[in-house]
């Protein structure tokens, strides 16, 4: 089976530019989350899906920010415009069933490396 | 404010010898208690959870993690460190009130040979 996919794996960008970050969640699970660790700082959460439909989304940090699961399947980040303090590495997740994290595991991505130059 | 700490950023230990990272969190009730480790270019992988019950818990690759309510800590522990353990290591907590799971600053584990 495969894993939870990302891509890119790298992103090299110039400020005020736009890039979308693509999460495929493992078959079947309903869960998806995106998380984003800035150099040196904690991996911090920034939203959740439950299908298709925004559960939470306390911890996207601004309006530059836009995710989106069409279908419930597949999901998007993107970034527009970014600026410097964008540069980190965006994880996504996902999960099985619907109640959200509480006894289930959280099966993680390599994550997307995004610089901003 | 609540928070998990990993008080240490960076461990070196000699391939063989014992190890123990630590976690501290701090939140009003006992949340739900994680440890991932992220080896390079890998994702972040489940070594063990904890969520009731046994306060000594079991996972994969011969770690461990002991729940202790007095200290908030949930220290992960191995017996004996192979040097394929070398990675980085988060331990993460789901708050009892919410969904959202939150993640320590990570402990990098150099393992020398």
């Amino acid at each position: 089976e495969a894993g939870v996919t990302q891509f890119p794996s790298h992103s090299v960008i110039e400020k005020g530019q736009t890039v979308t970050l693509r999460c495929d969640p493992i078959s079947g699970h309903d869960n998806l989350y995106w998380y984003r660790r800035v150099m040196g700082k904690e991996i911090k959460f920034l939203l959740h899906f439950v299908k298709e439909s925004k559960q939470d989304e306390s911890g996207m940090p601004n309006n530059r920010f836009l995710a989106e699961r069409t279908g419930g399947t597949y999901s998007t980040l993107k970034v527009q415009p970014a600026e410097l303090e964008d540069s980190g590495v965006y994880f996504c997740a996902s999960s099985p069933g619907g109640s959200g994290i509480r006894g289930g595991e959280q099966f993680f991505g390599p994550g997307t490396r995004l610089t901003v130059l | 404010a609540q928070s998990v700490t990993q008080p240490d950023i960076h461990i070196t230990v000699s391939e063989g010898a014992s190890l123990e990272l630590r976690c501290n969190y701090s939140y009003g009730a006992t949340p739900y208690l994680f440890w991932y480790v992220q080896s390079p270019g890998q994702g972040l992988q489940l070594l063990l959870k904890y969520f009731s019950g046994d306060t000594l818990v079991q996972g994969i690759k011969g770690f461990e993690a002991e729940f202790k309510r007095s200290q908030s800590s949930f220290n992960l522990r191995k017996p004996s460190v192979h040097w394929s353990d070398a990675a980085e290591y988060f331990c993460a907590v789901v708050p009892y009130n919410n969904n959202d799971m939150r993640f320590g600053a990570g402990t990098r584990l150099t393992v020398k040979p």
